[in-house]
């Protein structure tokens, strides 16, 4: 069984760009969170996805975006790249919506210059 | 709205010592609770997780916490630290299986020889 991963594992970026962050989800899950954590700080929620469908927003900005594909693998979009999105971007998936555990992937570490 | 405060940005214990890391939360309706361990430049891996049943959860590695509903907390503790303990250590809260996670501010831990 494989765990989650992420791809890139790092990227840097200048203000106003756009980034594609991606995400594989654990073997059988259909329900995927992205997370973003600030240096220093904890794990904030962005997004849920569960089945294609956005299922739960955090505080975050439309220019944050996201998809989840047939295979559960999902992506998040950034438009409009500020500093202060600088950050680890976590991806976790988890079973089923229903259930409670999620698993973390190692994160894409984000610099936007 | 739910929250986690972890209390201590920084624990330093000996190497053998007790671990005692501080978790309280807020919640309008019974809470998931987690504790998740972030080792440098990692993902976050599951310790424990208390969902119903028995107040006290044992995890991996040998950490156990209690979770106190009269006191709103939910402490993670380990009764001899080891180096490979060294890490930064989040609380985190949901309000429902599969939910959001809310985290704490984290917990760096420092094992001292």
């Amino acid at each position: 069984e494989t765990g989650v991963t992420q791809s890139p594992t790092h990227l840097i970026k200048t203000r106003g760009q756009q980034v594609t962050l991606r995400c594989s989800s654990q073997s059988g899950h259909n329900t995927v969170s992205w997370y973003q954590q600030a240096l220093g700080q904890g794990p904030q929620f962005i997004f849920q996805y569960y089945r294609e469908e956005e299922n739960g927003r955090g505080n975050f900005p439309p220019r944050f975006s996201g998809l989840q594909f047939p295979n559960y693998s999902s992506e998040l979009n950034v438009n409009a790249l500020e500093l202060d999105d600088s950050a680890l971007y976590l991806c976790a998936s988890s079973l089923e919506q229903g259930r409670e555990t999620q698993y973390f992937g190692p994160g894409t570490r984000l610099l936007v210059l | 709205a739910q929250s986690v405060t972890q209390l201590g940005s920084h624990v330093s214990v000996s190497e053998g010592a007790l671990v005692l890391l501080r978790c309280n939360y807020s919640s309008s309706v019974p809470p998931y609770l987690f504790w998740y361990v972030q080792y440098p430049n990692q993902g976050l891996q599951l310790l424990l997780k208390y969902t119903t049943g028995a107040t006290l959860v044992k995890g991996i590695n040998g950490f156990e916490a209690e979770f106190k509903k009269s006191e709103t907390s939910f402490h993670l503790t380990k009764p001899s630290a080891h180096m490979s303990d060294a890490a930064e250590y989040f609380c985190a809260v949901s309000k429902a299986a599969g939910n959001k996670l809310t985290f704490g501010g984290g917990t760096r831990v420092l094992v001292k020889p």
